[in-house]
């Protein structure tokens, strides 16, 4: 099993232009999770998908959109990139949405900067 | 908002001595989960212990969990400098009906020296 695969590793995009981080997992995991890492402030949840077909809102989810169409991706997309988004993204997963006591699994991240 | 808050930020130590970290939280939780993140690697779990838990060991790795405290630590014993990383914790906690939402401090930086 690969696990959690982010694309790509690393990024480099103009303010205005737009993009889909990838993010695939081969766990058949029912709960994905899109992190920012900043320095200094830890990870923040973006957005969060409890199944295909349903998506929710984190902590910091202005500026960006996911869609989940299918167990295995959950694509997660820059409409219109800013430098406040410069970052880098993990892309996480566990086993069962609406259960506790579950490790998650994370990728290794896109790093992203806004110029 | 940051829920699990560690201490210290940094830390240096020599291969062989005892690292140990701590995290407070600051609302009920499920459970509390240790994670560590290589340079330019993603987070890698590490231990979790349930909030009716008191310890939990794991090879070098021992965490206690204290709730009337809100507080955490993580002691790895005889260091390598293979342990160089940051250190992550992060409370699970219930979130709007029945979904868990897991959130992170913002990390110990461990350096263990040769």
């Amino acid at each position: 099993n690969a696990g959690v695969t982010q694309t790509p590793k690393f990024q480099v995009l103009k303010t205005g232009q737009s993009m889909t981080l990838q993010c695939a997992q081969d766990m058949n995991h029912e709960y994905m999770s899109w992190y920012r890492q900043d320095p200094g402030m830890g990870l923040r949840l973006i957005h969060y998908s409890v199944g295909a077909g349903i998506t929710d809102q984190g902590e910091v989810p202005n500026g960006y959109n996911v869609s989940r169409s299918t167990t295995e991706d959950f694509p997660l997309r820059l409409l219109s990139a800013a430098p406040s988004q410069t970052s880098v993204y993990f892309c996480a997963s566990k086993p069962v949405a609406f259960r506790s006591n579950q490790p998650q699994h994370f990728g290794d991240g896109t790093r992203l900067s806004i110029l | 908002s940051q829920q699990g808050e560690e201490d210290p930020q940094a830390l240096s130590i020599q291969e062989g001595e005892n690292a140990t970290m701590n995290c407070s939280y600051k609302t009920s939780i499920n459970n509390l989960q240790w994670y560590r993140q290589n340079s330019g690697r993603g987070l890698v779990h590490l231990i979790l212990i349930r909030s009716n838990e008191r310890e939990k060991h794991s090879g070098r790795l021992r965490v206690t969990l204290d709730t009337s405290k809100k507080s955490s630590s993580l002691l790895i014993t005889a260091s390598r400098a293979a342990d160089t990383a940051s250190y992550f914790c992060a409370t699970d906690e219930r979130s709007g009906g029945s979904n868990y939402k897991l959130t992170f401090g913002k990390g110990t930086l461990l350096t263990v020296n040769p």
